[in-house]
């Protein structure tokens, strides 16, 4: 089975500043990867996902993530935070195979941006 | 406007008392998905569907049952509650469930079983 790694479960970073938040995935396939991000007393909402066709993926609202099959890792990052994007991100897998319904989430990293 | 829904968004209940939680799509996708959302656990799926009159337990199945009659409606339900089962509920759904498709989440259910 799928497992994904999300390293901090709390992250804080200055309005201005890079934002980093870690995924890690185990497989020896490469998977499907996806972030969420969910809003406070809201559902989540896709920002991007990885499907093969390029390494960097950018998503909404200036997010982006690299997939390094070598690290077996999909870190999600935007240069610069805004306040706007204080929320709770989640890393998401599907294996890759055919027929392959399940996804698997992360436990979450929450993002605060200080002013 | 493309939507999930779930009723109700809130609900407060006693330990056996069965209930049902709604969600209905109005994309006509195919699969749809029940998560919990626990502090520090993240989501874990309970239930899924690939279509009507398909469903399949995902990590925590155990004290729900779900059933796909229609393609719109995928209700969950708690036969029995305990007080474990306290948490937030997210139903999904997505064009076909494999490859990478992307789920819509409902705005979730807070159920506190007492």
């Amino acid at each position: 089975a799928q497992s994904v790694t999300q390293l901090g479960s709390h992250v804080s970073v200055s309005e201005g500043a890079l934002v980093l938040l870690r995924c890690n995935y185990s497989s020896s396939v490469p998977p499907y990867l996806f972030w969420y991000v969910q809003y406070p007393n809201q559902g989540l909402q896709l920002l991007l996902k990885y499907t093969s066709a390029a390494t960097l993926v950018k998503g909404i609202n200036g997010f982006e993530a690299e997939f390094k099959k070598s690290e077996t890792s999909f870190h999600l990052t935007k240069p610069s935070a805004h306040m706007s994007d204080a929320a709770e991100y989640f890393c998401a897998v599907r294996d890759s195979g055919a027929g392959s319904y399940q996804l698997t989430f992360g436990k979450g990293t929450k993002l605060s941006v200080i002013p | 406007e493309a939507q999930v829904t779930q009723n109700p968004r809130y609900l407060i209940t006693v330990t056996g008392k069965k209930l049902t939680v709604t969600c209905s799509q109005n994309m006509n996708h195919e699969y749809m998905s029940w998560y919990r959302q626990d502090p520090g656990l993240g989501l874990r799926q309970i239930y899924y569907s690939m279509n009507v009159e398909a469903t399949d337990k995902g990590d925590v199945p155990e004290g729900y049952k779900v059933s796909r009659k229609e393609k719109r409606n995928f209700p969950l339900i708690l036969e029995s509650p305990s007080p474990n089962q306290t948490s937030l509920y997210f139903c999904a759904s997505s064009t076909s469930g494999t490859s990478t498709d992307t789920q819509y989440f409902g705005p979730g259910t807070r159920l506190t079983v007492l």
